[in-house]
């Protein structure tokens, strides 16, 4: 069965980095694009963008430019989510879900969440 | 991009009871390209409807959805316990795909 599961929870301090795993088990990985979801807390879900995992080729939704890198190891069937210079207005949970093949983008199948707080 | 909003905001309801939960797009999604999804407390959101209407894998029939264009509705039949829930709409016809802010289903 299709799974994602997420590395667990992170506690940052700001300005520090922090790099969130995304393993993927139960289907072929390069087949389907990855994308990541961000919820802030208490509020809703907000798109960051989604990367090939194909190609590699990442697209950042508008507001995620600069200090957010997606990143793959194929080989491990593993997407990453890479932020620097952390705020406190990035702690959240954050979300990997697979998109549907074919056009749109509909998410099938999510990760269980990585909550990252961002606190001194 | 397209807004999404959701009414009502709170919907308080009995076990056994019919909920309608409204999706209004700020523009017309395309192709019918409108999501809901159910999110339970500590738990990832859970697709339910896609093609505004078309149930996910394993979704009860209770759930249908409905709608096109701007106007979308997800109804509940008989609510069971575990419905019990906030649930999203999401249009993924354009970029960016987006949300809805939520309603939350709550037990009255």
């Amino acid at each position: 069965q299709v799974q994602l599961v997420q590395s667990g929870s992170e506690l940052k301090k700001p300005g520090a980095s922090v790099k969130v795993s995304c393993k993927a088990s139960g289907y072929t990985f390069t087949n389907y694009a990855m994308n990541w979801v961000r919820q802030a807390p208490g509020q809703g879900l907000e798109w960051m963008g989604w990367i090939n995992t194909n190609t590699g080729d990442p697209m950042y939704a508008q507001g995620f430019t600069g200090r957010f890198v997606f990143s793959l190891d194929t080989s491990v069937s593993t997407a990453y989510l890479q932020i620097s210079g952390l705020k406190a207005e990035d702690t959240a949970m954050y979300y990997c879900a697979r998109k549907t093949r074919g056009s749109g983008g509909l998410f099938d199948y999510w990760g269980q969440g990585t909550l990252v707080t961002v606190s001194s | 991009e397209i807004v999404l909003t959701q009414s009502p905001g709170t919907l308080s309801l009995s076990p056994g009871e019919r909920a309608t939960l409204s999706c209004r797009a700020s523009q017309s999604v395309s192709s019918y390209y409108l999501a809901w999804y159910q999110q339970k407390p500590g738990q990832a959101p859970r697709l339910l409807i896609y093609g505004a209407s078309s149930r996910a894998a394993d979704i009860p029939d209770r759930f249908s959805g409905s709608g096109s264009g701007t106007d979308f509705t997800l109804t509940i039949n008989r609510l069971e316990p575990e419905d019990f829930a906030v649930y999203y709409c999401q249009q993924y016809g354009s970029s960016p795909p987006t949300f809805g802010q939520g309603t939350k289903l709550e037990i009255k």
